[in-house]
Parts: C-alpha cells; sequence; structure tokens
C-alpha cells in the first residue's frame, strides 16, 4: 500500500514569493495535518483538516493557508516567504479527526534565499 | 513552550546492547504518547504508542514505559542494531487537543 505523499521532495524560493505544497493521504485516511521542521528541531504543528474543514490551527501567521479537497488530498500555501519559511514540510495522514496515530509522508523541503 | 522534552540530546550505544531514550512531559492533560523514529532525509516513522491507562507497552524489539506520577515515558531498543541510528521524538496528544505535539528529538548513534 502506498504511504503519504508529498510533491514536491524540494523546492528553493526567494523571498516574498508564494509557495505550494501538495500532499497525498494513505488511501482511506481522511485527515490531513501539516507540520513545520526546523533543522534540529521536533515538528510544529501547523493545520488539521478533516473532511475539508480546518480542524485545528498552530501558532503560524495568517500568510499560512491551507486546503483540503474532496479526494482528502491536501494543499499547503504560504505567502510572502520570509527567510526563517526555510524548513522541511511534513504532511501527515489518520483515519479519522481524533487522536489516532498519525502516519507521515517524506517532507517537503523548502529554502527560501 | 514545548510541553515534551528529552532529557538528552545525543545517545552513543554500542551495536547489540540496549538503548535507552527518555522523554519528559510537563502537561498533565496529556494521555497519548507515541515514539516516532526520523532517519536523514525521511518523514517520521511510527514506533509505538501508549495510553495513559497502561505502564507498559511492548512491540518488537521496543518496549515503552510510562510513569504519570513523574510524567515521563522511555522507549527501550533491545539488541542495538545499525538501522536504529536515527532521531528519535516522543510526541503528545492532550485531551481535548487537536494536535499532536513533539520533543526536540533525540539522536541515537549505533557504534559498530
Amino acid at each position: 500500500d502506498a504511504g503519504v505523499t508529498q510533491s514536491p521532495t524540494h523546492l528553493i524560493k526567494t523571498r516574498g514569493q508564494h509557495v505550494t505544497l501538495r500532499c497525498s493521504p494513505i488511501s482511506g485516511h481522511k485527515s490531513v495535518s501539516w507540520y513545520q521542521q526546523v533543522l534540529g528541531q521536533g515538528p510544529q504543528f501547523i493545520f488539521q483538516y478533516y473532511e475539508k474543514e480546518e480542524r485545528g490551527r498552530g501558532n503560524f501567521p495568517d500568510r499560512f493557508s491551507a486546503r483540503q479537497f474532496p479526494n482528502y488530498s491536501s494543499e499547503l500555501n504560504v505567502n510572502a516567504l520570509l527567510l526563517g519559511d526555510s524548513a522541511l514540510y511534513l504532511c501527515a495522514s489518520s483515519l479519522g479527526r481524533g487522536r489516532e496515530t498519525q502516519y507521515f509522508g517524506p517532507g517537503t523541503r523548502l529554502l527560501v534565499l | 513552550g514545548e510541553s515534551v522534552g528529552l532529557h538528552l540530546p545525543t545517545l552513543s550505544v554500542q551495536e547489540g546492547d540496549n538503548s535507552i531514550i527518555n522523554c519528559a512531559y510537563s502537561n498533565s492533560a496529556s494521555d497519548y504518547f507515541i515514539w516516532y523514529k526520523q532517519e536523514s532525509g525521511k518523514g517520521p516513522q511510527f514506533i509505538i504508542d501508549i495510553r495513559s491507562n497502561m505502564d507498559k507497552r511492548q512491540g518488537q524489539r521496543v518496549t515503552v514505559l510510562l510513569n504519570k506520577t513523574v510524567k515521563h515515558l522511555s522507549l527501550q531498543i533491545a539488541a542495538t542494531q545499525p538501522g536504529d541510528s536515527a532521531v528519535y521524538f516522543c510526541a503528545e496528544w492532550a485531551r481535548d487537543d487537536y494536535k499532536l505535539s513533539f520533543g526536540a528529538g533525540t539522536t541515537v548513534t549505533v557504534r559498530a
């Protein structure tokens, strides 16, 4: 079975640009969560989506937004990129909206210059 | 600040020995804990989980112990192998919370 997939694997942007990251959950999983992992730190929660609705949001500015599609895939959008947005962006899927095991994708490595 | 943290940032282990990775948490509302392993260039991989109604749970070569009295959990890896070299994170769910909170991680290096 395919796990969580993310695209692209790597991305280089310049300050002020916009970026869209994509995630496809494990088949049958309806919940997708996004995390930011800065080098040397643990993942930090950004969003959780379940059944196309935002169910939770972490302490991130409004430049960060996301959405979930009818097939449960998801996009994370970041506007007006800052150097500090350079990180590994992880997507995790789980069956439902509750406190369940989350399975992570390989991540998208974003570098902002 | 983060409510989940690890006692040691690095751990060096001889191949074949047992490894013990510790994690402290401060949120008394946390009642579900998960250990993840992250290898270089990859996303976190689920290892084992434990809920607060349990003190111990065993998997294949791994054991998680939970001490709610002192808000501490540990991951024990038996007969550590080179493939166990990675960063290990403990993560927690608090009751009525919607997010998984991670600690900073412990880097485990296995010596041949």
